[in-house]
């Protein structure tokens, strides 16, 4: 498809369980971010790759969550032991390179995750 | 850590009416955006703004970036039933990538 996808859509799961969530970049871009929604609020920053340079991961909220990218494509945000406080909609975005003026991030449909 | 403040936080207004909502920074930007979030969707980008004092239109919407950089506001004009959404603002510092995000402004429509 010609835009960000992201799967699943929906995942839930127990407490203490591991989960992963992908996402597709939109193809030739070299960026791709991860943000978190929590219910009605805005987006928190998560996680960020650009092409082959260290990821900028300022915005990990705990040492439970974390983040690959294969090249410049599918990436996964992977979330061990969830806790109830993790229940959020997990959003990606990508751009055609990182930083800079006229550059701007799109973003996937999201991951709504519960944790029970 | 930098905050976006964004108001108001809802709005409730009749079809045919004007609306604007703002946001303003503790820091300063070089980037402002406005994103609207449909139900069970992803932000999607309405205006980006990249110079201090600059004001850009985008059909019924228009959004100015604040001469100190640290302000954005948002106006919809003649708004319609599918204006209906969660509108937020985005900043980005001059040097890096993130974006911070307002809290967003909720708006319904009345027709």
């Amino acid at each position: 498809g010609a835009g960000v996808s992201q799967s699943p859509s929906n995942k839930v799961t127990e407490k203490g369980k591991d989960v992963e969530l992908r996402c597709d970049p939109i193809s030739g871009h070299t960026a791709l971010y991860w943000y978190r929604q929590r219910l009605g609020q805005g987006l928190e920053f998560l996680i960020y790759f650009q092409g082959n340079s260290a990821p900028d991961k300022s915005g990990l909220p705990s040492d439970r969550f974390s983040a690959e990218r294969t090249g410049e494509s599918v990436s996964t945000l992977t979330i061990q032991r969830t806790q109830q406080e993790d229940s959020a909609v997990y959003l990606c975005a990508s751009s055609v390179r990182g930083g800079g003026l006229y550059n701007e991030q799109f973003f996937g449909p999201g991951t709504r995750l519960t944790v029970l | 850590g930098q905050q976006l403040n964004q108001s108001p936080q809802s709005m409730f207004i009749q079809e045919g009416e004007d609306v604007s909502m703002n946001c303003t920074s503790s820091s300063i930007f070089n980037t402002w955006l406005w994103y609207k979030q449909d139900p069970g969707e992803g932000p999607v980008l309405l205006i980006a703004l990249y110079k201090a004092g600059e004001l850009t239109s985008n059909g019924r919407l228009t959004a100015q970036f604040g001469i100190t950089r640290k302000d954005s506001f948002l106006n919809i004009s003649a708004s319609i039933p599918s204006d209906v959404g969660i509108y937020f603002c985005a900043g980005r510092e001059t040097s890096g990538s993130r974006l911070t995000f307002g809290e967003g402004t909720q708006l319904t429509v009345n027709p």
